[in-house]
């Protein structure tokens, strides 16, 4: 069954340095998403990415974060300089087509990265 | 702001009982809404879907409910396996053309065998 797959599982950094978290979606899907989980917290939506730009974000979505799709395979999210608050799950997802409805057009998530900011 | 609450927090209960987690959301104006499971180590894994316009989805022993007006929603769970032990996660796509999900805080389901 397809998957998405994220790299890495899990990464260490110093607070202020900058961190790139990678995700391969699904191959044949359109719509890219990335949320984040705060531990003991809700998932929480961060941005959404669609023909090579980002179609919606949130307002925890702020300057220090981007996202880009640097080879048509992987989508990636760009942390530019590291919070404490920034140390949560960050799980990539996608999607063949936006609304996601039932049965062939699920919205598939990865299994997380998780983020450990020093 | 749309916000998610699920309850209860936690339950334990032994294998073999039917059992029923609960959604609650302020906005009643959805487009669907989702139940996910998540599993240590693992990302989410949709369970069922209901869009707005429909009442209840099965899925095995699974079995949501919407009540969109008065915005709940319950997941049935019949016959409680073992393999069933994880936090569940409600989430909803609110109308207006939102992209993102709003999910609940989760109920983490352990069965006893």
């Amino acid at each position: 069954e397809p998957e998405v797959t994220q790299t890495p599982s899990h990464q260490v950094t110093q607070m202020g340095q900058e961190v790139i978290l990678r995700c391969v979606p699904i191959s044949n899907h359109l719509y890219f998403y990335w949320y984040r989980q705060i531990l003991g917290q809700k998932v929480e939506f961060l941005v959404s990415f669609y023909n090579n730009e980002i179609s919606e974000k949130s307002e925890i979505f702020d300057d220090q974060f981007s996202v880009e799709r640097p080879d048509g395979s992987n989508f990636t999210l760009k942390i530019r300089s590291t919070k404490l608050e920034d140390s949560a799950m960050y799980f990539c997802a996608s999607s063949r087509f936006r609304d996601t409805t039932s049965g062939a057009n699920v919205l598939t998530f990865g299994a997380g990265s998780r983020l450990t900011v020093l | 702001k749309q916000e998610v609450t699920q309850i209860p927090a936690a339950l334990s209960v032994p294998e073999g009982e039917n059992l029923v987690l609960n959604c609650s959301f302020t906005d009643s104006a959805i487009y669907n809404l989702q139940w996910f499971r998540q599993d240590p180590g693992k990302g989410l894994t949709s369970l069922l879907l209901i869009q707005s316009s429909q009442r209840e989805q099965t899925s095995g022993r699974l079995n949501a409910s919407l009540d969109k007006s008065s915005g709940r929603s319950t997941l049935y769970i019949a016959a409680s396996q073992p393999g069933d032990s994880a936090t569940y996660l409600c989430a909803v796509k609110t109308g207006g053309g939102a992209d993102g999900l709003t999910f609940g805080k989760g109920t983490h389901l352990i069965i006893q065998p």
